[in-house]
């Protein structure tokens, strides 16, 4: 089972400022990474995916780097919405199919 | 558009069992693969099944216990419960991956609470 491990678990920001999520696999998933937003009592909504991939309608502040085990979700200017749970999660090597523990970022 | 509209969830006893539903519009579903995903309260995302056409998968937390199955001419998919735990409680999705590769997801159905407690 791939072990994804994400870091920090909590970010304390202000709006405006930069934003930058670790997601770190326990072994190489090339490229097969997602990441997903999620709000209180809301599901979770794809952002990024195939590592650097948008999904449909994700605004460009939004933006994954990353390839093997090291990835990064880079969020470029953040906007009140933007303060969230962040999860990452490894389509590359299953069953399972895995994912973070989750970074949440709050408001500083 | 697509949908997917979950039903089902409820209160129930350790050892007893559930049924959830969800039932999908806007695309083919028979032809995509569809996932069960849990995330206990507080706590974050949990892969429970898949199933692509009559191909099944399962979490070892799950596997025996828990039964995906898809009603093609219904547009819904199921997750038959039985032998429920307290651990088993949980918000639990439905999702797709409809407009990108199978193995991600970029729509989820609502959310369905299945609660186990004596």
């Amino acid at each position: 089972e791939i072990v994804l491990t994400q870091s920090p678990a909590t970010l304390s920001l202000s709006p405006g400022e930069r934003a930058t999520l670790s997601c770190r696999a326990s072994q190489s998933i090339n490229y097969s990474l997602a990441w997903y937003q999620q709000k209180p009592g809301q599901a979770p909504r794809l952002l990024i995916y195939d590592a650097s991939a948008w999904a449909t309608g994700i605004p460009a502040r939004f933006s994954g780097s990353g390839y093997g085990t090291d990835f990064t979700l880079t969020i470029s200017s953040l906007e009140p919405e933007d303060f969230a749970v962040y999860y990452c999660q490894q389509g590359g090597t299953w069953p399972p199919w895995t994912f973070g523990q989750g970074t949440k970022v709050e408001i500083k | 558009e697509v949908q997917l509209v979950q039903s089902g969830g409820g209160f129930v006893q350790p050892g007893g069992s559930l049924r959830l539903s969800c039932e999908a519009s806007g695309f083919t579903f028979s032809s995509y693969w569809m996932h069960w995903v849990r995330q206990a309260p507080g706590k974050g995302l949990v892969w429970v099944s898949r199933i692509e056409r009559d191909i099944t998968t399962y979490a070892d937390s799950v596997k025996g216990r828990f039964t995906i199955s898809r009603d093609n001419a219904k547009n819904t998919l199921y997750l038959q419960l039985n032998s429920l735990r307290a651990e088993d409680t949980a918000v639990y999705y439905c999702a797709v991956g409809y407009n990108i590769p199978e193995g991600f997801f970029d729509y989820w159905g609502q959310g369905t609470l299945v609660a186990v407690s004596s």
